[in-house]
């Protein structure tokens, strides 16, 4: 996988915003940028992918810059809910990549 | 849709001792993966599955772990004998094409 680097942890107060980045510099042209995140004690949960184009859906938004050098996963209105370790992979392969390395992720603590 | 069903979620079990856990994929996913997490290496890719194939077990630490996919909804991982450093929570996750995976509840392995 194309190596990703994701600051350790991460605070943020309830119903602001959070903007976790990730690095993946060495991203190829067919690559994905996939998030996912792990409440404690459970399975990790997909949240959100995107290629190059921003993308949007019911959980979050995912910003990824011109030169798909980095991204920003943008949770609008953070919840103490939110609060997980959130995972941002780029799986070799493009659309149809076979499996997903997990690294260390983010921490992210949601307070009130 | 259940979501991905692992079973059993709790497993003491005795150093020595056969430990066999279960995974039930979504429906219609033609993708099966087993993960073990735990606080020293994070989450390991162990095995998947394609169709009902095996496609790649060099995550599968030694001889002693094995798994089956019999048909397209159920599958097993299990350790023989087991040792106090197989103690981890163990995830299985199921996939379809193009979508991003979906993890069970997983299964906390503690092998005395």
């Amino acid at each position: 996988d194309a190596k990703t680097t994701q600051p350790t942890s991460m605070d943020c107060a309830e119903g602001r915003a959070a903007n976790l980045p990730c690095n993946h510099s060495t991203i190829s042209g067919n690559e994905y940028v996939y998030w996912y995140r792990q409440i404690h004690s459970q399975g990790p949960q997909y949240i959100i992918h995107g290629l190059k184009n921003n993308e949007t859906n019911e959980m979050a938004s995912l910003i990824i810059t011109e030169d798909r050098k980095s991204s920003t996963l943008i949770l609008p209105h953070a919840t103490l809910r939110d609060t997980a370790v959130y995972y941002c992979i780029v799986p070799p392969g493009g659309s149809g990549y076979s499996t997903l390395t997990f690294g260390k992720g983010t921490m992210l603590l949601v307070s009130p | 849709d259940a979501g991905v069903i692992q079973s059993p979620r709790h497993e003491v079990t005795e150093m020595g001792q056969e430990v066999t856990l279960r995974c039930k994929p979504i429906s219609g996913h033609n993708s099966l993966f087993w993960y073990r997490q735990t606080m020293m290496r994070g989450l390991e890719l162990l095995i998947y599955f394609n169709n009902n194939v095996p496609i790649d077990d060099s995550g599968m630490p030694e001889d002693r772990f094995s798994a089956k996919m019999p048909n397209a909804s159920f599958s097993t991982l299990k350790i023989q004998p087991s040792e106090p450093r197989d103690s981890a929570v163990y995830f299985c996750a199921s996939r379809q094409s193009m979508v991003g995976y979906t993890f069970g509840s997983g299964t906390r392995l503690t092998v005395v």
